[in-house]
């Protein structure tokens, strides 16, 4: 089955850009998605890229997305501690039973420090 | 926009009694909605998609009879757990699609004792 992949930990210096990159199976994937998740809170919805596209820029936040190598990257700049969150990449399924289906990565444990 | 919401957001039960968790869309109709399970430490993992006026699709190992899921109307899906058990014990977390996009509730916190 379709299968989404992170790295567990990313820890960086507030004020410097911080780089998380997700890899995913299904080539045929409509919408990739990016979440942010704080202690005890449910999903935010921070950005989404249609897969035909290579480039999304949403103020801090640069969605960079390799349909070819089927890598998807987020990036924010000057990061804050607030920042400090689980990210969850999701790609959805594009078609049959699993249509409208979202499958997640581990999340990315984000810790910002001072 | 697209705000999701969820009630209770923490619940505490004895071992054998049912858990009604409500999962409202505040802005949007949602014609479908999703329940999710979330374990400490781990990524979500979905448990059935709620489709309004028809029967819930659960995943394969979900007991559809345990974990009972309404969608009667386009803002309002229920899960029912039935029987609780400490092993029921986790954060419940739905979503509402609304123009291609999930949006979560913040989520219920079950602890069963």
């Amino acid at each position: 089955g379709e299968d989404v992949e992170q790295s567990l930990f990313l820890s960086v210096r507030e004020g410097d850009s911080s780089v998380i990159n997700c890899t995913y199976t299904d080539s045929s994937s409509t919408y990739l998605y990016w979440y942010k998740q704080e202690p005890g809170a449910g999903l935010q919805l921070l950005t989404y890229i249609f897969s035909n596209m290579d480039m999304k820029q949403d103020q801090r936040l640069t969605v960079l997305l390799n349909k070819k190598d089927k890598h998807l990257s987020l990036r924010i700049a000057d990061t804050q501690t607030g920042d400090s969150a689980i990210y969850f990449c999701a790609e959805k399924e594009a078609g049959g039973t699993s249509y409208g289906k979202l499958t997640f990565g581990q999340g990315t444990i984000l810790t910002v420090h001072p | 926009g697209a705000v999701v919401s969820q009630h209770p957001s923490r619940v505490i039960c004895k071992s054998g009694t049912s858990v009604k968790i409500e999962c409202r869309s505040l802005d949007f109709q949602a014609t479908t909605m999703f329940w999710y399970r979330q374990f400490p430490k781990q990524s979500l993992m979905l448990m059935a998609t709620s489709n309004e006026g028809s029967k819930a699709t659960y995943e394969q190992g979900v007991e559809k009879d345990k974990f009972l899921i309404n969608h009667a109307s386009l803002t309002l899906s229920t899960l029912t757990v039935t029987s609780a058990h400490p092993e029921d014990s986790s954060f419940y977390i739905c979503s509402g699609d609304h123009l291609d996009t999930q949006y979560f509730g913040p989520g219920t916190r079950l602890t069963v004792l």
